[in-house]
């Protein structure tokens, strides 16, 4: 059974960086699976902010442009975001989460497993 | 580019529950849909349209193509009051509508 679990600090200061861990469990890092980051808030709702995968590539939300890191440590079975320059606007709840590719359609593809996800708030 | 309605709906069990999502523009088939309940991470129902994700039960169906996609619960179960989200991947970046809350009448 895979599970995801999110971790890192739940306070971060306005203009500083955000950084957060998921640790997987149940399959390896280097599966197919891209490793992706989804953030929700009130304001903004269900926000897609980027994606890994064990091979290097990347995808990120144009909104995070300069912000955004995402890396994996295939060693440890984890994978991080770092978010810098932190405004309120960051305040929101994170998620990790898994998404993977459709066995008999490439084409689709769809988040399957996603962490209890970890409230961060950006405050002074 | 994701515009889901209603925003919110009242319903009762045994009710028939129908949810849409319109892009704005042709999305194919590439919309996943969601159900989120209170203090939990979203749970994926349907993908790609119209397939029902391992183990969730059948009176969960989509259907839609291009731009106009629906979700119908058949007959609504206590477990089924929630919020749901579609989400589409035709383009980066990937974005969710904005949710339909489903309430008990």
């Amino acid at each position: 059974q895979v599970q995801l679990q999110e971790s890192g600090p739940r306070l971060v200061r306005p203009s500083g960086p955000l950084s957060l861990t998921c640790a997987v469990s149940g399959v390896s890092i280097s599966s197919p699976n891209w490793w992706t980051w989804v953030r929700q808030s009130p304001e903004m709702g269900l926000e897609w902010i980027g994606e890994m995968h064990h091979n290097g590539n990347r995808n990120s939300n144009p909104s995070f442009d300069g912000r955004l890191t995402i890396s994996l440590d295939k060693s440890k079975n984890v994978f991080s975001l770092k978010l810098t320059s932190v405004t309120a606007a960051d305040t929101a709840l994170y998620y990790c989460v898994s998404r993977r590719i459709d066995d008999v359609n490439p084409e689709a593809y769809f988040f399957d497993n996603w962490g209890p996800g970890t409230l961060v708030t950006v405050s002074s | 580019q994701m515009t889901q309605s209603p925003s919110s709906l009242s319903a009762s069990v045994g009710d028939r529950v129908t949810i849409t999502c319109q892009a704005n523009r042709d999305m194919r088939t590439y919309l996943n849909w969601y159900q989120q309940t209170p203090g939990q991470a979203p749970k994926l129902l349907i993908y790609a349209a119209s397939n029902l994700e391992a183990g969730v039960p059948s009176r969960f169906s989509g259907s839609g193509s291009g731009t106009d996609f629906t979700l119908t619960i058949s007959s609504l179960q206590p477990e089924d009051f929630a919020t749901y989200y579609c989400q589409q991947y035709d383009i980066v970046p990937v974005t969710f509508g904005q949710g339909t809350r489903l309430e008990i009448k």
